[in-house]
């Protein structure tokens, strides 16, 4: 598989599940982050890891909580979600600060 | 702090029109990279160029054209003989690098919806 993967693509989840999204980058790239998509808004950055290491929360309420257990792979936890927090939530990966490469997205639905 | 704006919310143009896609934007970075993205209904941001803050050579590939003026800091995208294929949400984006480590940060613009008529 290539290129930068994400699941799952939909997600509906009530205000008091708890649920985590999935990236994972075949790049070989060093920076993997999260944005958020919502309507009518442009993209939200959320977190930015480098090598693993957490270097960017944008302010980002404790309700998601990110994960990077290696260069490679990316997780957001999600708990307690708002229905405010329903958008598509996109994962990127790059090279130093070159052009990011994004996944598919997941749509998330809070009810 | 930095800024991106795509001026253009939606524009309409018929098949084999050409069509130009604007964005404007401010840094107080001497270094810099812009892109453009474009994003089909399926969702996911597709990469479409990349251009280095130093190099203002306009660059064209296939139907797409970018014409980089630092002096008026715009990033305009140009479709010749557009598509239906080309109807999506394009998206100018500005990064900086942050704090000189080895990543970049993205600033995106509003994104222009760009619809193609048959």
């Amino acid at each position: 598989e290539t290129g930068v993967t994400q699941t799952p693509r939909h997600l509906v989840m009530g205000m008091t599940n708890k649920k985590s999204l999935k990236c994972e980058q075949h790049l070989g790239h060093n920076a993997m982050y999260w944005y958020k998509q919502s309507a009518k808004k442009p993209l939200e950055l959320m977190f930015v890891y480098n090598f693993k290491e957490q270097t960017e929360n944008n302010s980002v309420p404790s309700r998601f909580s990110p994960e990077c257990p290696n260069s490679s792979h990316l997780f957001l936890h999600l708990h307690t979600l708002q229905p405010e927090d329903s958008a598509l939530y996109l994962c990127a990966s790059s090279f130093a600060w070159g052009e990011q490469f994004f996944g598919p997205g997941t749509r998330l639905t809070v009810l | 702090a930095q800024k991106v704006t795509q001026a253009q919310t939606e524009i309409s143009v018929v098949e084999k029109e050409d069509v130009t896609l604007d964005c404007v934007y401010e840094t107080r970075d001497t270094t810099y990279y812009l892109f453009w993205y474009k994003q089909p209904p399926s969702g996911e941001l597709v990469f479409l160029i990349r251009r280095n803050s130093f190099d203002e050579q306009n660059e064209i590939s296939g139907r797409y054209s970018w014409n980089f003026q630092k002096s008026t800091s715009s990033f305009n995208f140009t479709i010749t003989a557009s598509q239906v294929v080309d109807s999506a949400v394009y998206f100018c984006a500005l990064s900086e690098r942050s704090g000189g480590t080895s990543y970049g940060k993205l600033t995106f613009g509003q994104g222009t919806i760009l619809t193609v008529h048959p």
